[in-house]
């Protein structure tokens, strides 16, 4: 089965700098990528997603960008702000043959701390 | 917000006692799945289910149970053998190229 190794598990940058957040996937035929965020006592929400026939996907300060060749993705988030502050998590995702047939792989979570 | 709702928020379990958590989607997504989350921890699966009366299991179903009788319903089952339960409880449910949309949670605390 697939698996995502994410890194770091903790980041703290100082506000207004940048944050970058890597995963990898074993899986080479994964082919969607979604990320993340968790705040403090709630649920995990999806802040952005790239698939695997785009190299790079960008979102106001937020962006990821992919590498098939080397089998990993990146989260960037630029001028990061105190509300930046969270768990974030990285999955990739194989879609099989049959009807409803894929898996969703997260990662370990990277606690992410924005210094004002 | 909308879209998959768990119930209820909080539960507090007895020693010896089965508690079943509810998940319900009307997002006619196909998978649904179940996680547990410790503090400070990322996410660990327990079961998923990619299709109506199929389930898989987990990294941790020992001591848990589902069923998927419907698309819209994925029950957990925390049963006394679970020796540990306390825990947030996530479900969640994708589709295809969509990812996975997560309910509110449910916090289970054994007293």
């Amino acid at each position: 089965g697939e698996n995502v190794e994410q890194h770091p598990s903790t980041l703290s940058v100082q506000e207004g700098d940048s944050a970058v957040i890597k995963c990898t996937y074993s899986d080479s035929a994964s082919n969607y990528f979604p990320w993340y965020k968790q705040e403090l006592g709630k649920r995990p929400q999806l802040i952005i997603d790239i698939r695997s026939n785009v190299g790079e996907k960008k979102d106001q300060r937020i962006a990821v960008t992919l590498n098939k060749t080397a089998k990993h993705f990146s989260l960037h988030i630029t001028e990061t702000q105190p509300e930046d502050s969270a768990v974030y998590f990285c999955a990739a995702t194989y879609r099989g043959s049959g009807a409803g047939s894929y898996q969703l792989t997260f990662g370990k979570g990277t606690k992410l701390s924005v210094i004002p | 917000d909308g879209g998959i709702t768990q119930s209820p928020k909080y539960l507090f379990r007895k020693e010896g006692q089965n508690v079943t958590l509810s998940c319900e989607q009307n997002l006619n997504h196909d998978a649904m799945y179940w996680y547990r989350q410790d503090p400070g921890q990322g996410l660990r699966l327990i079961y998923y289910s990619q299709i109506v009366n199929d389930f898989q299991k987990g990294d941790i179903a020992e001591g848990y149970s589902v069923s998927r009788e419907k698309k819209e319903s994925f029950p957990l089952t925390v049963t006394s053998a679970q020796k540990n339960p306390t825990a947030f409880y996530l479900c969640a449910s994708s589709t295809w190229g969509q990812g996975a949309f997560f309910g509110q949670g449910t916090r289970l605390t054994v007293v």
